[in-house]
C-alpha cells in the first residue's frame, strides 16, 4: 500500500455510540492531521500531531478525541456525537517543517443519526 | 486569520475546452497547494507552488505571491477532470487554510 489510507470509508452511528476512525500513512512522514469537511464549507483543521505530540487543537469539542500512537497511525475516537457532526473526515500527513506539503487520504463519510 | 477566495464557485465546460481557476489570498503566504477532490472524496495533490509557474501535463499553475493570487490552468479538459478544485495556503498561523473550492463539471 502507498499513500494515506483511511478506514472505514463510510460510517453510520447513533448519538450514543462510540466509534473510531483510523488513518495510516505509508509515506515516512512525521506529522499527521485531521480535517473536517462539511457540506458547503471549506475544510476545517481539527488536530495536528507532529512527532507524535499534539501541537494543534482548533477548539474542537471534547466528543472528538484524537490519538497518535506512532508516526504512521492516527485515530479519531468519537463518542456522543451530534447530527451536525455528520461530515467527511479527512486525514493528512506531511514531513515536519514549515511550510509542509500535505497529502490526504480518501476520507471517512460519517453520518450521525 | 488569512482569507482564501476562489473563483468561479461553479464552472461547466464542454470536453476539450480550456479553463482558468483563480485563488486570491489576503496575506503573505509561505506555501500554496492546489488539490482536486474527486467524486469519491479523495483530495489529490496537483501542485505545491509557493511562487512561480509549474506544469504537469494538461495542468499548469502560477502563483504571484507579491500580488496574493494563484491561477490553475486546465487545457483540453476531460470528463475525468470533473470535481472540486481547492487551493490552500500556509500563512503566519502555521496551518493550511482552504478556500471554498471551484466545482468543475466537464460535459462529454
Amino acid at each position: 500500500e502507498t499513500g494515506v489510507t483511511q478506514t472505514p470509508r463510510h460510517l453510520v452511528m447513533g448519538m450514543t455510540n462510540k466509534k473510531s476512525l483510523k488513518c495510516e500513512q505509508h509515506l515516512g512522514h512525521n506529522a499527521m492531521y485531521w480535517y473536517k469537511q462539511s457540506a458547503k464549507k471549506p475544510l476545517e483543521l481539527m488536530f495536528v500531531y507532529s512527532l507524535e505530540e499534539r501541537v494543534e487543537n482548533n477548539s474542537v469539542p471534547s466528543r472528538f478525541s484524537p490519538e497518535c500512537p506512532n508516526s504512521s497511525h492516527l485515530f479519531l475516537h468519537l463518542h456522543t456525537l451530534q447530527p451536525e457532526d455528520s461530515a467527511l473526515y479527512l486525514c493528512a500527513s506531511s514531513y515536519q517543517g514549515t511550510p509542509p506539503e500535505l497529502f490526504f487520504g480518501s476520507g471517512t463519510q460519517l453520518s450521525v443519526l | 486569520g488569512i482569507q482564501v477566495e476562489q473563483s468561479p464557485p461553479d464552472l461547466i465546460l464542454q470536453e476539450g475546452a480550456n479553463s482558468t481557476l483563480r485563488c486570491n489570498f489576503s496575506d503573505s503566504v509561505n506555501n500554496l497547494q492546489w488539490f482536486h477532490q474527486n467524486p469519491w472524496g479523495q483530495l489529490i495533490n496537483l501542485f505545491y507552488i509557493p511562487s512561480g509557474t509549474k506544469q504537469n501535463g494538461r495542468l499548469s499553475a502560477t502563483t504571484v505571491a507579491t500580488e496574493r493570487y494563484s491561477l490553475l490552468y486546465i487545457s483540453s479538459s476531460q470528463t475525468t477532470d470533473s470535481g472540486v478544485y481547492f487551493c490552500a495556503v500556509w500563512g503566519s498561523a502555521r496551518q493550511l487554510t482552504f478556500g471554498s473550492g471551484t466545482q468543475l463539471t466537464v460535459l462529454p
